[in-house]
């Protein structure tokens, strides 16, 4: 069965690092995301993209972070200057794009980033 | 407003036996999705179930059914017969959709609920 898949599993860097998170959506879905989760709170949206740009983006999604399909298979998240806060576990997720409320998005199994 | 509120943050139940996990919603929408995902220990998120707004029935997967009161906006998972690999974080999530322009790819997620299920 298709899955989303996301590496590293752990990130750990420097505050005012740069990071990259990774992810490869399942192949046939025309719609990606990005979610964070801190630790013992809900899941927060961040962003989503699709044909090649960001179709929607949450007030969390500041000019820090940037997201971009460098091929045909990847979709990563970057964070320019990292800050304390930001640490969290970052889910990537895709959707067939049906374009209604049933489009599923299938969850990758998050990549737990800290901040030092 | 919240948009998901999950009211139960911990419950238990026996193995073997069935329990309600609460969800109510909050949209002047007239088209949104409800899902389900479970978040076991591990981390990952695995969608369980799927409502429409327009189903006329409760959706089920499995032992997985999903209590649908559009009137009440409420959309309870129920799971049958419980298992204690059901132990786990619940996180029901809402999508809606602006019809005008096709957007609102957004999921909402609530704050979750901690199943434990007891031997």
């Amino acid at each position: 069965e298709p899955e989303v898949t996301q590496t590293p599993s752990h990130q750990v860097t420097q505050m005012g690092q740069e990071v990259i998170l990774r992810c490869v959506p399942i192949s046939n879905h025309l719609y990606f995301y990005w979610y964070r989760q801190i630790l013992g709170q809900k899941v927060e949206f961040l962003v989503s993209f699709y044909n090649n740009e960001i179709s929607e983006k949450s007030e969390i999604f500041d000019d820090q972070f940037s997201v971009e399909r460098p091929d045909g298979s990847n979709f990563t998240l970057k964070i320019r200057s990292t800050k304390l806060e930001d640490s969290a576990m970052y889910f990537c997720a895709s959707s067939e794009g049906r374009g209604n409320a049933a489009d599923t998005q299938y969850f990758g199994p998050g990549t737990r980033l800290t901040v030092l | 407003a919240q948009k998901i509120t999950q009211t139960q943050p911990g419950m238990f139940v026996q193995e073997k036996e069935a329990v309600t996990l609460d969800c109510t919603y909050d949209t002047s929408d007239p088209s949104y999705g409800l899902f389900w995902y479970k978040q076991p220990s591990s981390g990952e998120m695995i969608f369980l179930i799927y409502q429409g707004s327009y189903d006329q029935q409760n959706a089920t997967e499995g032992r997985y059914s999903l209590n649908f009161q559009k009137a009440r906006k409420s959309a309870n998972l129920v799971i049958s017969a419980s298992q204690l690999g059901d132990s786990a974080m619940y996180f029901c999530a809402m999508r809606e959709t602006e019809i005008r322009t096709n957007t609102g790819n957004q999921f909402y997620f609530g704050t979750g609920t901690s199943l434990t299920v007891i031997p």
